[in-house]
């Protein structure tokens, strides 16, 4: 099946550090690749939407400059925390899509950001 | 506006019993409409989804979904419930004209009691 990798899957850093989390397509290519952020006990909210190649698309609300989001490859995006701040501690999930499977996306298993 | 509401944040059952998880939409067109299960330390893991075909939708490890337009539902169920199907578990809607874009529920907490 598809698998979808994160790294790291938890980091501590310090407030006004920047953290670089990234999401991995093991086994498909994914021309698309979705970031998310889990609050506890509470839902997976999109944050953005990244297509290799070219720019990522952000949902409403969400800060393009504290959430620099890369997709250089088929395999692989980024998503980097500038200037992390506690507010911003929380549960990051990416996911991508098959390209070969319309509507199918496969979703990493998440990376736990903790700002002291 | 598009949304997903699950009924039930928790939901507790014991081994062999049937569960129940509840999920109702809103929507002014027609959904795609998905469950996925969340274990701890892994990644979300597609159960099964409605695309406008048959309206009874069979997912994987025994659970079924049925979509009813005429109540805007689309619960999941499982006629005997396992302890390895305790997990969180996420209604998810897209809809035709932005499938890129899945709408969460705020979850379900399934726990299986022996």
């Amino acid at each position: 099946g598809a698998v979808v990798s994160q790294h790291p899957s938890r980091v501590i850093c310090k407030s006004g550090t920047s953290v670089k989390i990234e999401c991995r397509s093991l086994d498909f290519q994914a021309t698309t690749m979705f970031w998310y952020r889990q609050f506890p006990k509470q839902s997976l909210m999109l944050m953005a939407t990244s297509n290799e190649g070219s720019k990522a698309t952000y949902e409403q609300g969400v800060e393009k400059d504290k959430f620099l989001i890369n997709h250089a490859s088929l395999t692989l995006s980024t998503l980097t925390v500038t200037s992390a701040h506690p507010e911003d501690s929380s549960f990051y999930i990416c996911s991508a899509r098959d390209r070969n499977r319309n509507l199918s996306q496969y979703f990493g298993p998440g990376t736990r950001l903790l700002v002291l | 506006a598009q949304s997903v509401t699950q009924l039930d944040s928790h939901v507790s059952v014991s081994e062999g019993t049937p569960v129940l998880l509840r999920c109702n939409y809103s929507s002014s067109y027609s959904p795609s409409l998905f469950w996925y299960v969340q274990h701890p330390n892994k990644g979300l893991q597609l159960l099964l989804k409605y695309t406008s075909a048959a309206t009874l939708v069979k997912g994987i490890n025994g659970f079924e979904a049925e979509f009813k337009k005429s109540e805007t539902s689309f619960h999941l169920t499982k006629p005997s419930a396992h302890m390895s199907d305790a997990a969180e578990y996420f209604c998810v809607v897209s809809f035709f004209f932005n499938t890129d874009k899945l709408i969460f529920g705020t979850g379900t907490r399934l726990q299986v009691f022996p």
